[in-house]
């Protein structure tokens, strides 16, 4: 079976250090790689996505860039952050969208900056 | 670009009532799929849905794609059902992405 994992699940950094968020999937080949964030609130901003190796498409002009070494791992990377960057980060995977396929999320990664 | 409208943001129940939530989308879409988010951010799959009727245990989903709309019952609830339920779409022309609704928050008490 499919498994997703993200780490670290939680970090505390001071504005102006990088990020390092890391997603790996397990049990599927050439999946789509997503990056979502959920700040205060409720909703979900999709900020990068992939459909294979070295495909990657930005959503929100920002502070973070994303990349995809493997065909499995999904990076997700800032080289100074900011308050703003705070938010709970998800990763997430599915086979194709548009033939039926469906999301699975990581269990998040929680980031504060101070 | 599509919108995505979730109704009530809010909803909270007396354990055992039944709830409709709604989700309602401004184009065309070829994925449409129904999460919830519990308390401690776990987002889990409830249904791929993108027409017709599902139903699983006392969770079912129905979504009528011509008139653009989705709604999620919830029958007999229980305080494990509380969290927040999001709607996601995927516009028509395969874009591969899902676009969230702001989510319904569900708090039901014993």
């Amino acid at each position: 079976s499919q498994t997703i994992h993200q780490w670290p699940a939680t970090l505390v950094q001071p504005v102006g250090s990088p990020l390092s968020l890391e997603c790996t999937v397990e049990g599927t080949s050439n999946p789509n790689l997503y990056w979502y964030r959920q700040a205060a609130g409720r909703g979900l901003q999709l900020l990068f996505y992939s459909v294979g190796i070295g495909q990657i498409s930005s959503e929100v002009p920002q502070n973070l860039s994303a990349s995809r070494p493997q065909d499995r791992q999904f990076i997700l990377s800032s080289k100074k952050l900011l308050l703003s960057d705070s938010g709970f980060y998800l990763c997430a995977w599915s086979v194709s969208l548009a033939g039926g396929g469906e999301l699975f999320f990581g269990e998040g990664s929680r980031l504060t900056v101070l | 670009g599509i919108q995505v409208e979730q109704s009530p943001p809010d909803l909270i129940l007396q354990e055992g009532a039944n709830s409709t939530l709604r989700c309602n989308f401004s184009d065309s879409v070829n994925n449409l799929q129904w999460f919830h988010q519990n308390p401690w951010g776990q987002l889990i799959n409830l249904f791929y849905i993108p027409s017709g009727t599902k139903q699983n245990g006392r969770l079912s989903a129905t979504t009528v794609a011509t008139e653009r709309y989705s709604l999620l019952y919830i029958s007999s609830s229980q305080t494990t059902d509380s969290g927040v339920y999001f709607c996601a779409v995927e516009p028509g022309g395969g874009s591969e992405k899902l676009v969230f609704g702001k989510g319904t928050k569900l708090t039901v008490n014993p």
